[in-house]
């Protein structure tokens, strides 16, 4: 089956610090990878996604390389600010999976000024 | 642009009590599901529906029914409310068919079962 495992959380950094959460995947089939954001007292939002072996996904300075090779979808961001305090989920979805995602537990990321 | 829409946003029932979670899509999509989030156990797949009229189990059913009658709506009832029932509910809804399509997430319905 599939199974996505994520860095513990919580982390906690300073601004503009460099942040890597890492995220590694198991699957049947060839996945497409993705990483959402909650940010507090919210749902779910679409940070980034790759569809194929070393596609880079990026989005408000946030980056993440889809490596077949060593099965991960590392999220980075070289300087994050105050605002970037959330929790972050890496997921999958298999193409005939019927569109069911498969999360990781989450990371809890805060940034103190 | 609503997306999806969830209701409620808090909800405390007592045990053996029975309620539904209301979830509406805008955006003419056929996939939509639940899904519970839980501490240190992040988002898992209640049932999860591939069009109206077709619904299906996802990895942790038990306790909860759906129905889908149009693509827009698809309602989660807890028939019998248990204390393991408490968590946060998202629904989520993506157009379908592809494996690299976005979810969209409502904002999530507390329930606290007590």
């Amino acid at each position: 089956g599939n199974s996505v495992t994520q860095m513990e959380g919580p982390v906690t950094l300073s601004e503009e610090a460099f942040l890597t959460i890492n995220c590694t995947y198991t699957a049947t089939g060839y996945p497409s990878l993705f990483w959402y954001v909650q940010y507090p007292g919210e749902g779910l939002q679409l940070l980034l996604k790759a569809t194929k072996a070393d596609d880079k996904g990026s989005n408000k300075g946030f980056e993440a390389t889809y490596r077949k090779e060593t099965t991960s979808f590392h999220l980075e961001k070289g300087s994050v600010q105050v605002s970037d305090s959330a929790v972050y989920f890496c997921a999958l979805k298999t193409r005939f999976g019927n569109e069911k995602l498969t999360f990781g537990t989450g990371t809890r990321l805060t940034i103190i000024p | 642009n609503a997306g999806v829409t969830q209701t409620p946003k808090f909800q405390v029932l007592k045990t053996g009590q029975s309620m539904t979670l209301q979830c509406a899509q805008d955006m003419n999509h056929e996939y939509m599901s639940w899904y519970r989030q839980d501490p240190g156990m992040g988002l898992r797949l209640i049932h999860y529906s591939v069009g109206a009229g077709i619904t299906d189990q996802g990895e942790v059913p038990n306790g909860y029914n759906v129905s889908r009658s149009t693509t827009e709506d698809f309602p989660l009832r807890l028939l019998s409310a248990a204390p393991s029932q408490t968590s946060v509910y998202f629904c989520a809804s993506s157009y379908g068919r592809q494996g690299d399509t976005e979810a969209f997430f409502g904002q999530g319905t507390r329930l606290t079962v007590v």
